[in-house]
């Protein structure tokens, strides 16, 4: 039973394309973020939502936008395409918000490469 | 520049050898986590300490913690080949509840 799952896990596309990456986790968890990681490993944390709301919205371009249906659901939406966005793009899931100590528990993984 | 920087960036050992890694970071902090990823996979949590702590251990790792130098280690004893991933440190500062990420250490334990 896999806990937080992505699809797809990998995208190639064109530059200018609009593409979507899904994320759904069944562990009942409150918040979900999305994390960049880019080719020298850094995860850089992109937004986290909170049971719907968008509680952290790091300098991302607002050429992405995410999108969160319900509190297991948290969907990247990402416009006009850059050879900049290829990277790996990661969803987490935690149970609460604003506990420092709670776990992420995170998806496979998309990788996003851009042509 | 950016909290929670681990080092060495790579570490290559023996299988049965100790591998440690450390982690820096910069302002104060609720508690530090370490993190494993595998290649192609997403990160899986190891062990937390938190700021009050000094010392923990889980199986064969071994976490440590110096609040007034601002810096964590994390140590796996005999290690295996199965070890071989990158590890993250994560912290969360102070009053916030946004974890960050250092860059990693890439662990290869050869058999």
């Amino acid at each position: 039973d896999t806990a937080v799952s992505q699809t797809p896990k990998y995208l190639v596309t064109q530059m200018g394309n609009d593409k979507s990456i899904k994320c759904e986790q069944n562990l009942g968890h409150d918040t979900m973020y999305w994390y960049k990681q880019d080719s020298k490993k850094f995860l850089k944390i992109m937004f986290s939502y909170n049971n719907k709301e968008l509680i952290i919205n790091e300098t991302v371009p607002n050429r992405f936008s995410p999108k969160s249906p319900d509190k297991a659901h948290l969907n990247l939406h990402i416009n006009s395409l850059e050879l900049g966005d290829s990277a790996v793009y990661f969803c987490a899931s935690s149970p609460q918000r604003g506990v420092s100590t709670d776990t992420q528990y995170f998806g496979p993984g998309t990788r996003l490469t851009v042509l | 520049s950016q909290q929670g920087e681990e080092d060495p960036q790579a570490l290559s050992i023996q299988e049965g050898e100790n591998a440690t890694m450390n982690c820096s970071y910069k302002t104060s902090i609720n508690n530090l986590q370490w993190y494993r990823q595998n290649s192609g996979r997403g990160l899986v949590h190891l062990i937390l300490i938190r700021s009050n702590e000094r010392e923990k251990h889980s199986g064969r790792l071994r976490v440590t913690l110096d609040t007034s130098k601002k810096s964590s280690s994390l140590l796996i004893t005999a290690s295996r080949a199965a070890d071989t991933a990158s590890y993250f440190c994560a912290t969360v500062n102070t009053g916030g509840f946004k974890t960050i990420f250092g860059a990693g250490t890439r662990l290869f334990v050869k058999a």
